[in-house]
């Protein structure tokens, strides 16, 4: 069954300090992994977006990375801001016939000052 | 600036009643995608529309209707059948086919009255 696991469900962090999420995937075949934030009460935002090739991709102050041998990805913030607050969702592209995709939960992030 | 729009931002439904949930685009994108968002689970499909007036069912269609009469419109009826409606509905849309969705909406949240 394809599974998209994000841990941890929810993290407070201080400002300024680094943290790291991480999401599991048992989807097979792969295609693609994107990385998402959503606001409380807006829709996602794309982040990062990586192929099976593709082992780290940055936006800025975050990081995601991808080892396709363990199926697992994280994504790293740097020095995080009260505006990183927010919700991340791991999504995971099954590449076959309709190429669909499965959404993790996501992980709650609070970045407190 | 390009985008979609989503409205209402709050709905409330009686019981046995039906109600239509907009979702308008102007970066004229080809598909678009209907989701649903519950508190700890990812993202599911309900319906998405590669073309003007085709569409598809996705994961969890029963007890929804669309239409795409229109490239730059995707409305999404929650009928009475639709026993558990209390949700926060996403619309989405992207350049191409295949399941990715590119942009957001800044979604609806449905309530039972």
């Amino acid at each position: 069954k394809n599974q998209v696991e994000q841990s941890p469900q929810s993290l407070i962090i201080l400002e300024g300090k680094n943290c790291t999420l991480q999401c599991n995937y048992t989807v097979s075949p792969f295609s693609n992994l994107r990385w998402y934030k959503q606001d409380t009460g807006r829709g996602p935002v794309s982040l990062t977006i990586m192929t099976f090739s593709e082992n780290t991709k940055s936006n800025g102050r975050y990081t995601a990375t991808l080892d396709a041998d363990t199926k697992q990805s994280s994504l790293h913030i740097t020095a995080s801001q009260l505006s990183d607050s927010a919700s991340y969702i791991c999504v995971v592209r099954v590449m076959e016939y309709g190429n669909k995709l499965v959404f993790g939960a996501g992980t709650i992030l609070r970045v407190k000052s | 600036d390009g985008g979609i729009t989503q409205s209402p931002k709050y709905l409330f439904r009686k019981e046995g009643q039906n109600v239509t949930l907009s979702c308008e685009q102007n970066l004229n994108h080809d598909a678009m995608y209907w989701y649903r968002q519950d508190p700890g689970q990812g993202l599911r499909l309900i319906y998405y529309s590669q073309i003007v007036n085709d569409f598809q069912k996705g994961d969890i269609a029963e007890g929804y209707s669309v239409s795409r009469e229109k490239k730059e419109s995707f409305p999404l009826t929650v009928t009475s059948a639709q026993k558990n409606p209390t949700a926060f509905y996403l619309c989405a849309s992207s350049t191409g086919q295949g399941y990715q969705p590119q942009h957001f909406g800044d979604g609806t949240r449905l309530s039972i009255l």
